[in-house]
């Protein structure tokens, strides 16, 4: 198992584009976590997942954003109609069962917003 | 409410000398755990180490220390013998019992200088 793979690294759009960022957790983590970071900041909760269902969304998280994790598997990240201020780091975590366990991170999706 | 801080923004030291890095945390809760990470340039969280508010047993590993004390609500962080290689963010964060939910300070810049 390589870890928590994410795709793509770096992803610059147009504002008012969409986009999407996947998240590979490691196989036998049943809890999937997204993160955002913007510059100078600490990572900041966005939702998490305990196998394919959403458990908790945050008010960052607004309309214009969707996370799903269809099979409990895989997740993917959307934004719709970006905003400048979307622009940020965001991070995938997985985990076997919360603190208890620990959390592992990929490496990020740094996203550009032009 | 649940805050980190962590009050050093950035902090610079010769290769070799030891360095601190503070966290300070809020939490009405009894049951909680205390979490390291470090982020290098590349991005990625790196986890160094997860506590319990039960087990205020100081730990060391290598180069790297930590001391916590509920009494002052602290979990600072100490490098010994500092090395360029440890040039990073570190951030600090904290998590209530089953919140799946990770708080992290703002980090502290570490820059280590041969």
């Amino acid at each position: 198992d390589t870890g928590v793979s994410q795709n793509p690294r770096h992803k610059i759009t147009k504002r008012g584009q969409n986009v999407t960022f996947r998240c590979d957790p490691i196989s036998e983590h049943n809890r999937l976590y997204w993160y955002r970071q913007t510059l100078g900041q600490g990572p900041e909760f966005l939702t998490y997942f305990q196998n394919e269902a959403q458990l908790e969304k945050s008010r960052l998280l607004s309309d214009r954003f969707s996370a799903e994790r269809p099979k409990g598997s895989f997740s993917t990240l959307e934004i719709q109609r970006t905003e400048q201020g979307d622009s940020a780091m965001y991070l995938c975590a997985s985990s076997e069962g919360g603190g208890n366990y620990g959390y592992t991170f990929g490496s990020g999706t740094r996203l550009t917003v032009v | 409410a649940q805050k980190v801080t962590q009050a050093q923004t950035e902090i610079s030291v010769v290769e070799k000398e030891d360095v601190t890095l503070d966290c300070v945390y809020e939490t009405r809760d009894t049951t909680y755990y205390l979490f390291w990470y470090k982020q290098p340039p590349s991005g990625e969280l790196v986890f160094l180490i997860r506590r319990n508010s039960f087990d205020e047993q100081n730990e060391i590993s290598g180069r790297y220390s930590w001391n916590f004390q509920k009494s002052t609500s602290s979990f600072n962080f100490t490098i010994t013998a500092s090395q360029v290689v440890d040039s990073a963010v570190y951030f600090c964060a904290l998590e209530s019992y089953n919140t799946d939910k990770l708080i992290f300070g703002t980090g502290t810049r570490l820059q280590v200088f041969p």
